[in-house]
């Protein structure tokens, strides 16, 4: 079974700073990690698929990379709205599960 | 885009049942696979069940394995999962959400609290 990690837990900046969010994967998986914004009280809401494809209506502020077993969201220049809990997520082949990471909260500084 | 819509959450006391409802409108719930993930309070998300489109494949977590039952009614738009056996852990606010290609899930409801709890 995959295991995903995300680093750090809390990440505290200013808007308009660049947040830089880590997910490492306990193995290597294919392209199917994707990145979930959640804000309090609100359903989470897709950002990122297939690593790096932005959801629809996701502002090009948000990017994703990396390969293999590990991978990053990048918010480029942080805004108000944006401050909230990231998760990753993968689905394996076999066993057909799928997984979230633990999240990153990014809060105000 | 499509709207989800959970009901049947509810303060239920330990070892009893309770059944979830997902209503799909905007869009033909026949087209898609579906899972549940749950939420415990100040937690972080967690996989529960999946279905495909036609019922053909279902898993489960290991949490809730034997406990839990995932079923649709497609001629009803409209998902559900069946809860027995509840303990404390399975508190949580559990969200239907539509699996789109494989594994993202690209629309979400807004979740109904189960509370288990004497």
């Amino acid at each position: 079974e995959i295991v995903l990690t995300q680093s750090p837990a809390t990440l505290s900046l200013s808007p308009g700073e660049r947040a830089t969010l880590s997910c490492r994967a306990s193995q290597s998986i294919t392209k199917y990690l994707a990145w979930y914004q959640q804000k309090p009280g609100q359903a989470p809401r897709l950002l990122i698929y297939d690593v790096s494809n932005r959801a629809t209506g996701i502002p090009a502020r948000f990017s994703g990379s990396g390969s293999g077993t590990a991978f990053t969201l990048t918010i480029s220049s942080l805004q108000p709205e944006d401050f909230a809990v990231y998760y990753c997520q993968q689905r394996s082949n076999w066993p057909p599960l799928f997984t979230f990471g633990p999240g990153t909260r990014v809060e105000i500084k | 885009e499509g709207q989800l819509v959970e009901s049947g959450g509810g303060l239920v006391k330990p070892g009893g049942s309770r059944r979830l409802s997902c209503a799909a409108s905007g869009f033909t719930l026949s087209s898609y696979s579906m899972t549940w993930v749950r939420q415990a309070p100040g937690k972080g998300l967690e996989w529960v069940s999946f279905i495909s489109m036609s019922s053909d494949y279902i898993y489960y977590a290991d949490s809730v394995k034997g406990r839990f039952t995932i079923s649709r009614d497609n001629a009803k738009n409209s998902l559900y999962l069946q809860m027995n056996s509840l303990r404390a852990e399975d508190t949580a606010v559990y969200y239907c959400a539509r699996v789109l290609v494989f594994y993202r899930l690209d629309s979400w409801g807004q979740g109904t609290l189960v509370t288990v709890s004497s």
